[in-house]
């Protein structure tokens, strides 16, 4: 089984100042893991994804994640917001389900940019 | 860029009546996907697809829901009597392969009275 907790429904931050998506998942086996951003009145689009490969994977938009597996997490930062990065982010652990490609999503970090 | 297309954006219906949403995913795209998002819930995984058979449901996909690949590009899924509780924003997704980068179209709002 395996699972995503995003320690955050709502971050708040200054434009221009750094972002930090807090996220922890368990699996029972090697994740894939990804973060996708949905925003208003549109599909999820993917950020990122990590993969066994690079522990820093870097994205879209400036955004990086950083995987460790001894805290289970999977944190997702970005240097400096933007107002353009107003949206709902979600962390997503890949690989489970019988068939292998199941997704499972947190719950959710809803981002506001204040200028 | 190629990318998901799902309609309608937002589906009206009375409980007990049949809604069909439809997606159609990236063409050379071969495995589907259909995921639920209930208001102020987690986004949840449905059912997978792959050449004309499910290979995966989750428990929310009892015998009311029905996923079908009428031709070489819609998907459709079907819930054939409408219950309340159905009412959510329902994702459809695809992927060229197993890498699990899931290509999410823009969702169908369903809303049942």
């Amino acid at each position: 089984a395996q699972s995503v907790t995003q320690l955050d429904s709502h971050v708040s931050v200054s434009e221009g100042t750094p972002v930090l998506l807090r996220c922890n998942y368990s699996s029972s086996y090697s994740p894939s893991l990804f973060w996708y951003v949905q925003h208003p009145n549109k599909g999820l689009q993917l950020l990122l994804k990590y993969t066994s490969a690079a522990t820093l994977v870097k994205g879209i938009n400036g955004f990086e994640a950083e995987f460790k597996k001894s805290e289970t997490s999977f944190h997702l930062t970005k240097p400096s917001a933007h107002m353009s990065d107003a949206a709902e982010y979600f962390c997503v652990v890949g690989g489970g389900g019988a068939a292998g490609n199941k997704l499972t999503f947190g719950g959710g970090t809803r981002v506001l940019v204040k200028p | 860029e190629p990318e998901v297309t799902q309609t309608p954006s937002h589906q009206v219906t009375q409980m007990g009546q049949e809604v069909i949403l439809r997606c159609v995913p990236i063409s050379n795209h071969l495995y589907f996907y259909w995921y639920r998002q209930i208001l102020g819930q987690k986004v949840e995984f449905l059912v997978s697809f792959y050449n004309n058979e499910i290979s995966e449901k989750s428990e929310i996909f009892d015998d009311q829901f029905s996923v079908e690949r009428p031709d070489g590009s819609n998907f459709t899924l079907k819930i054939r009597s409408t219950k309340l509780e159905d009412s959510a924003m329902y994702f459809c997704a695809s992927t060229r392969d197993r890498s699990y980068e899931q290509y999410f179209g823009p969702g169908t709002r369903l809303t049942v009275t």
